[in-house]
C-alpha cells in the first residue's frame, strides 16, 4: 500500500506547476483522496479532496480558483494542478488517503514546492 | 469555514506522564474528527478517527473523546517515542481544517 508523489520543484511566482501521486497496493478507485500541505516550520493545511469517482471536488479557500484536483482511476493516479503560484504556496505537499470515512491511513512521502524568483 | 482551535500549542511532559490535548470546533461537527501525530521530516500518522476510534496498530495508551464541538486526545502514559507534534482534523464539512498543532516536548 503506497502513495508516491512527484512533480515538485522551484517555480517563479505567477507560474504553474503540476503534482502527481501514484497509488499502488490497493483499490484506488474505491477511495477519496486529499492533498495536504505544510509550509516550512508551519502546521498542516488541508488543500483539496476528490471523491472516489472524481465527480466531487473540494478546496481550501486559500487555493480555490487556482488549484485543480483530478484523478485517473484507470492509471491509479491523483493530480494537483497549481496555477498563479505565490510564495505562500511554498510547502511540502502530501497526497493522502485518510480521515473518518476512509478506513485507511496512507500518506505519500511528500514533494516540495518552492515558489521563488 | 469551520475553525479548529487546538490547545495548548506546546506541552512539556516527562516519560510516564498523562497528557491531554484539546480541540474545539467553531460549530458542531458530530464526531467527524481525527487526531494525527507528526514527527520531524515525516508524514502525519492517523491515531484516532471518528473522535474516539483507535486506528489499527496504534497503541492503546492513545485515546480520544468528545463530540459536537469539544474533543480531547489523551496519552495515558507518555513514552519517549511519543514526543512529536499532534494535530486534529475536522472532516465533517469542506473546507476541512486542521488545528494549529500541539508540540509535545520532553521536560
Amino acid at each position: 500500500v503506497q502513495l508516491v508523489e512527484s512533480g515538485g520543484g522551484v517555480v517563479q511566482p505567477g507560474r504553474s506547476l503540476g503534482l502527481s501521486c501514484a497509488a499502488s497496493g490497493f483499490t484506488f478507485r474505491g477511495y477519496a483522496f486529499h492533498w495536504v500541505r505544510q509550509a516550512p516550520g508551519k502546521g498542516l493545511e488541508w488543500v483539496s479532496l476528490i471523491s472516489y469517482d472524481g465527480t466531487k471536488k473540494y478546496y481550501a479557500d486559500s487555493v480555490k480558483g487556482r488549484f485543480t484536483i483530478s484523478r485517473d482511476n484507470s492509471k491509479n493516479t491523483l493530480d494537483l494542478q497549481m496555477n498563479s503560484l505565490t510564495a505562500e504556496d511554498t510547502a511540502v505537499y502530501y497526497c493522502a488517503l485518510t480521515g473518518t470515512y476512509s478506513g485507511m491511513d496512507v500518506w505519500g512521502q511528500g514533494t516540495t514546492v518552492i515558489v521563488s524568483s | 469555514a469551520i475553525q479548529m482551535t487546538q490547545s495548548p500549542s506546546s506541552l512539556s511532559a516527562s516519560v510516564g506522564d498523562r497528557v491531554t490535548i484539546s480541540c474545539r470546533a467553531s460549530q458542531d461537527i458530530g464526531n467527524d474528527l481525527g487526531w494525527y501525530q507528526q514527527k520531524p521530516g515525516k508524514a502525519p500518522k492517523l491515531l484516532i478517527y471518528a473522535a474516539s476510534t483507535l486506528q489499527g496498530g496504534v497503541p492503546s495508551r492513545f485515546s480520544g473523546s468528545g463530540s459536537g464541538t469539544d474533543f480531547t486526545l489523551t496519552i495515558s502514559s507518555v513514552l519517549p517515542e511519543d514526543f512529536a507534534t499532534y494535530y486534529c482534523l475536522q472532516d465533517n464539512n469542506s473546507p476541512y481544517t486542521f488545528g494549529q498543532g500541539t508540540k509535545l516536548e520532553i521536560k
